[in-house]
């Protein structure tokens, strides 16, 4: 199975900062990659796909990047509706794998 | 649009088994997989297994071999997973999620509710 790992797995920031969290692979996935958002008491909701392509009506302060074995999520200026979890998930091979989520925290 | 609608919570007994439905709508359900994910409290996402929503061909996660049974009824765009002899730590909040394609990627882009499965004696 291909393992993945998130970095940090939690980081208080502020309003306006620019944040990143990686998420590397046990194993090469190309840009099999993708990072999901999930706000306390609700779904997940995508947000990248292929390592570094927007999803539908996402805003733009999200971005993505890496290919390989390391990935960045970014956020150019975090706004307060973008404080939750994140994940990163790898969609290479089955089984898929999940990284373990990076809380983003005021 | 496109939905995925649940089943309500559950609350089973250690050894029981529960049986979580995934109904569809907004699309035509045979053209898309879905997968179960699921999520303990205060706990990270679970790829739990897939199931093929034109010929019921499944992938399980190897965790759950034997104890989970994933099927589908595409007369009525559902999908369902059965989890037998249930554990505490099956406690846990159930996803099913619409498989799709963006090239050849793979990806989760639409995510039912949920259903608060609860195990306890």
């Amino acid at each position: 199975d291909i393992q993945m790992t998130q970095s940090p797995s939690s980081l208080s920031t502020s309003v306006g900062d620019r944040v990143t969290i990686t998420c590397r692979a046990s194993q090469s996935i190309a840009n099999y990659l993708l990072w999901y958002q999930q706000k306390p008491g609700k779904v997940p909701n995508l947000l990248i796909y292929a390592a570094s392509s927007l999803h539908s009506g996402v805003p733009s302060r999200f971005s993505g990047s890496g290919s390989g074995t390391d990935f960045t999520l970014t956020i150019s200026s975090l706004q307060p509706e973008d404080f939750a979890t994140y994940f990163c998930q790898q969609s290479f091979s089955f089984p898929w794998t999940f990284g373990q989520g990076t809380k983003v925290e005021i | 649009q496109v939905q995925l609608v649940q089943s309500g919570a559950e609350v089973k007994k250690p050894g029981a088994s529960v049986k979580v439905s995934c109904k569809a709508s907004g699309y035509t359900f045979t053209r898309y997989g879905i997968s179960w994910v699921r999520q303990a409290p205060g706990q990270g996402l679970e790829w739990m297994g897939w199931i093929n929503g034109y010929n019921g061909n499944t992938n399980y996660e190897q965790k759950f071999q034997g104890r989970v049974t994933m099927t589908t009824d595409t007369s009525t765009s559902t999908a369902y997973m059965e989890l037998r002899s249930l554990r505490s730590d099956d406690t846990a909040m159930y996803y099913c999620a619409r498989e799709s394609f963006k090239g050849l990627i793979r990806l989760f882009d639409c995510w039912g509710q949920g259903t608060l499965v609860t195990v306890s004696s």
